[in-house]
């Protein structure tokens, strides 16, 4: 499975944007980028993913590099339920396949 | 539509006993995967299930973990002769996956296994 680099933890206040960044350098043309939250004492929630384009969805926004080796999560106004551990994944297109999580950022909302 | 259903919650077996953990997939999903967390770790992959079939266990313990996701009936993730290592947050995830699509998972809320 290619790589994933994240921050281990980023600290915003609450009702600002949160840009969570993430680095996969050795992407192949078929992976698709693909975010998780995971809550305290909870399972991980699907947020976001994309390919190639960015994308908007009512939870947060994806913005990948022209080149894929990078993308951003965008939080737009971070409250304090937003305080959670972020995974940026990797998934082979194509054919149903696993996730591999890595160690995530550890986002922390402050009033 | 009820989400991904699992069950027990949390779940204290003694050292030796077995620990049977049950998931339900969201309506219309029949890919199944169970990861397992331990404390202040994060979720390592342990098996990839499609209805009757194991996909991909190449996370699973050789010995005493097994898994199943029958025709009819929630996918069973059981654990043999359990040991304090056991001890962690099991949770299971499904997704509806046609040939060349992607989407993503649902996870459900975890079965916590103590054991004592």
């Amino acid at each position: 499975d290619a790589k994933t680099t994240q921050p281990n933890s980023m600290e915003s206040n609450e009702e600002e944007p949160v840009h969570l960044p993430c680095n996969h350098s050795t992407i192949s043309g078929t992976d698709y980028i693909h975010w998780y939250r995971q809550l305290p004492s909870q399972g991980p929630e699907y947020v976001i993913h994309g390919l190639t384009s960015n994308v908007n969805n009512r939870m947060a926004s994806l913005a990948i590099a022209e080149d894929r080796k990078s993308s951003t999560l965008i939080l737009h106004r971070a409250t304090l339920r937003d305080a959670a551990v972020y995974y940026c994944i990797l998934r082979a297109g194509g054919t149903a396949s696993k996730l591999t999580f890595g160690t995530g950022t550890r986002l922390q909302v402050t009033l | 539509n009820a989400g991904v259903m699992q069950n027990p919650r949390h779940l204290v077996r003694r050292r030796g006993q077995e620990a049977r953990l049950r998931c339900s997939p969201m309506k219309g999903h029949s890919h199944v995967y169970w990861y397992r967390q331990l404390p202040e770790e994060g979720l390592k992959f342990m098996v990839y299930l499609q209805k009757e079939n194991i996909i991909d266990e190449s996370g699973m313990p050789k010995e005493r973990f097994s898994a199943e996701f029958p025709k009819e009936g929630p996918s069973i993730l059981r654990i043999q002769q359990v040991v304090r290592g056991d001890s962690a947050a099991y949770f299971c995830a499904s997704s509806y996956e046609p040939t060349g699509a992607n989407y993503g998972y649902t996870f459900g809320s975890g079965t916590r296994l103590t054991v004592v």
